[in-house]
């Protein structure tokens, strides 16, 4: 069956980075999109952006544009989301989840990754 | 971009039927059939109940349905269950490669 399971919680402090993980398994990797999510207390969920994993061809939010990266290591079917000069307001839960490539319906999802950003 | 609009809350005793709507604009829902609805149980993943406004994915029950009407779509669930108790999110794509979330609506069976 189709899973993808992320990384552990992080806490981090501002201007710092992190990098969450997202391991997929029940599924060919590189015949569909990977997708992050993140939705921070008390907001409505906010799209990052997408990996298309046959190529690495990558799309991002104009909201975080340059300070967001997605890679993908095809031969651990893992996607990575990393954010850069964190601040406070990016306290959220992140979440990776699956999509046929130009779509964006997300038909699965992991579990959710708690990232705390705090001096 | 604008966001989508749902109310915050809604609830109905079980058997009953509940709809919750979603409102954007030409931009979005008016302008494309790409609305979905997610069920997010707290500390679970979010589940995937509908696509394309009304096609249900496998293994979920008939008692949802979705629909649309100009720049508002609408999740319908019936002969509700203790279970359908979580928060729904609807989300349209947006254009420019790009999709909107809703605020969420937290369901409640009395």
């Amino acid at each position: 069956q189709v899973h993808l399971m992320q990384s552990g919680a992080e806490v981090k402090k501002p201007g710092a980075s992190v990098k969450v993980s997202c391991k997929t398994s029940g599924y060919t990797f590189t015949t569909y999109a990977l997708h992050w999510v993140r939705q921070a207390p008390g907001q409505r969920p906010e799209w990052m952006g997408w990996i298309l994993p046959n190529n690495g061809n990558t799309k991002y939010s104009q909201n975080f544009q340059g300070r967001v990266t997605i890679t993908r290591d095809t031969s651990a079917t893992t996607a990575y989301m990393e954010l850069s000069r964190l601040r406070s307001e990016d306290t959220a839960i992140y979440y990776c989840a699956r999509s046929w490539f130009g779509d964006f319906s997300f038909d699965y999802w992991g579990q959710g990754t708690l990232v705390t950003v705090s001096s | 971009q604008s966001a989508l609009t749902q109310p915050p809350s809604a609830s109905g005793s079980p058997g009953q039927s509940v709809t919750i709507s979603c409102t954007g604009t030409s931009s979005d829902i008016g302008g494309y059939n790409s609305v979905c609805w997610y069920q997010h149980h707290p500390g679970k993943a979010p589940k995937l109940i509908m696509l394309e406004v009304s096609r249900r994915p496998s293994g979920v029950p008939d008692r949802f349905s979705g629909s649309k009407s100009g720049n508002t779509a609408s999740l319908t669930v019936s002969g509700l269950q203790a279970e359908d108790e979580a928060e729904y999110y609807c989300s349209s794509y947006g254009g420019s490669n790009n999709v909107i979330f809703g605020g969420g609506t937290k369901l409640t069976v009395l």
